[in-house]
């Protein structure tokens, strides 16, 4: 019973570095996001897809990219890695509009830290 | 005023000892509410989901409030393995969005 899977668990870059995060879930799900997470705050919803193909903006959406090719797969990007965005990232699938009442399902997490 | 909040803590409270929390919510338009328990360093799990009429899961009972808009978790016969932070978090309709605000959780610290 995977669920959401994260990969990788822990990664160190340096200022500049790209690198992807990915997320895989094996529920069917149509949603899934990525947020991170860092001390004394809330999560904080990065990006979000609604389904296959289709990726768009959260709060906080600078310096990341997405891309939902396939349907159990969600890829968040950083182009130029900044000391800023040295977090715990979270992805989750699941949930969908506020009337369906159906919550999200989170991976376990990768530790990012950017020297 | 924040979208949702919730008192930090921590509740420091005995083994066996009944604790609440409460979480309230800036918007009216919100649908859905669950609360989440996370521990250290790891993901948020679904404790239970928050229903109109309230909802019960063995020792843990959730409740809305509307008309005040907030949320309350109400944990009886408390377990040191209760130890964790709960997160409230609320899904706001919007026009095409689909936007789950979590609080910044409240810590509860069970003690022997």
């Amino acid at each position: 019973n995977a669920g959401v899977t994260q990969t990788p668990k822990f990664r160190v870059l340096k200022t500049g570095q790209s690198m992807t995060l990915l997320c895989a879930q094996d529920m069917n799900h149509e949603y899934m996001y990525w947020y991170r997470q860092d001390p004394g705050m809330g999560l904080r919803l990065i990006h979000y897809s609604v389904g296959e193909g289709t990726t768009a903006k959260g709060e906080v959406p600078d310096g990341y990219n997405v891309s939902r090719l396939k349907k159990q797969n969600f890829l968040l990007g950083l182009e130029s890695a900044a000391p800023s965005q040295t977090s715990v990232y979270f992805c989750a699938s699941g949930g969908g509009t506020g009337f369906s009442n159906q919550p999200q399902h989170f991976g376990d997490g990768t530790r990012l830290s950017i020297l | 005023r924040k979208e949702v909040e919730q008192d930090p803590g921590p509740f420091n409270v005995p083994e066996g000892a009944t604790v609440a929390f409460n979480c309230t919510y800036s918007n009216s338009a919100s649908q859905s509410f669950f609360w989440y328990r996370q521990d250290c360093r790891k993901e948020p799990k679904l404790l239970m989901s928050v229903y109109s009429s309230g909802n019960e899961d063995g020792r843990f009972t959730a409740q809305l409030n509307r008309a005040s808009q907030y949320i309350s978790l109400l944990i009886r016969d408390s377990k040191l393995s209760d130890s964790a932070t709960y997160l409230c978090v609320v899904n706001m309709v919007g026009s095409g969005t689909y936007k789950y605000i979590f609080g910044t959780g409240t810590r509860l610290k069970v003690l022997a």
